[in-house]
């Protein structure tokens, strides 16, 4: 069974910094894609960044590009994503998710998600 | 990048009816279009991928249909437990971006 499981949220102050991640299992993780989506209280489902299976390839949302930076490690099958500079606008919960088989930007499992709160 | 336009925002149907919600690209996108489930408080679920294509699991009472810049997803007889919002995603080309949702309400 795929698992997905995020942790690493939290208050931050605007500014600041945060490294979240997300634990995988039930599948060969360093096979994958792995893709985090985002979404603000009450609004949509916004991609914020993608990285390929080796971690060779990142993508970034233009909101984000500059102060997120995505990272995987595959010999502890976790991902991470930093984030710096935060914004009250970056308060979302931040889901991670894992990519379709042979398509990269496809998500087929979705994580539980974990709470950024950017607020003074 | 490839605006997704969902109609409509909201819909309210009756338990045992069917339901069919539009999706269209800004572009043409092959059939590189998801369709997820949110329930209030839960992850999203993916329920269609490849525009038809039913994810391991999900019942056949949801169909997906479309190629190129339009797209469906339809409900058939619809439970309790189908009221919720749905998201369509285009896995084109990055951005990836999502459609702006349409809650399904009880009628």
């Amino acid at each position: 069974e795929v698992q997905l499981v995020e942790s690493g949220g939290g208050l931050v102050e605007p500014g600041g910094s945060l490294r979240l991640s997300c634990a995988a299992s039930g599948f060969p993780f360093s096979n994958y894609a792995m893709t985090w989506v985002r979404q603000a209280p009450g609004k949509g489902l916004e991609w914020v960044s993608t990285i390929s299976s080796s971690g060779g390839s990142t993508y970034y949302a233009d909101s984000v590009k500059g102060r997120f930076t995505i990272s995987r490690d595959n010999s502890k099958n976790t991902l991470f994503l930093l984030i710096n500079s935060l914004r009250v606008e970056d308060t979302a919960l931040f889901y991670c998710a894992k990519s379709l088989v042979g398509a990269t930007r496809g998500i087929d499992y979705w994580g539980q998600g974990t709470l950024v709160t950017v607020s003074s | 990048d490839i605006q997704m336009t969902q109609s409509p925002s909201s819909l309210s149907a009756s338990v045992g009816d069917r339901v069919t919600i539009t999706c269209r690209a800004s572009q043409g996108i092959s059939n590189y279009l998801a369709w997820f489930q949110q329930k209030p408080g839960k992850a999203p679920k993916s329920l269609i991928y490849a525009a038809s294509s039913l994810q391991s699991g999900v019942p056949s009472k949801f169909s997906g249909s479309g190629s190129g810049t339009d797209f469906t997803l339809t409900i058939s007889s619809l439970q309790p437990e189908d009221f919720a919002t749905y998201y369509c995603q285009q896995y084109s080309t990055y951005p990836i971006t999502f459609g702006q949702g349409t809650r399904l309400e009880i009628k």
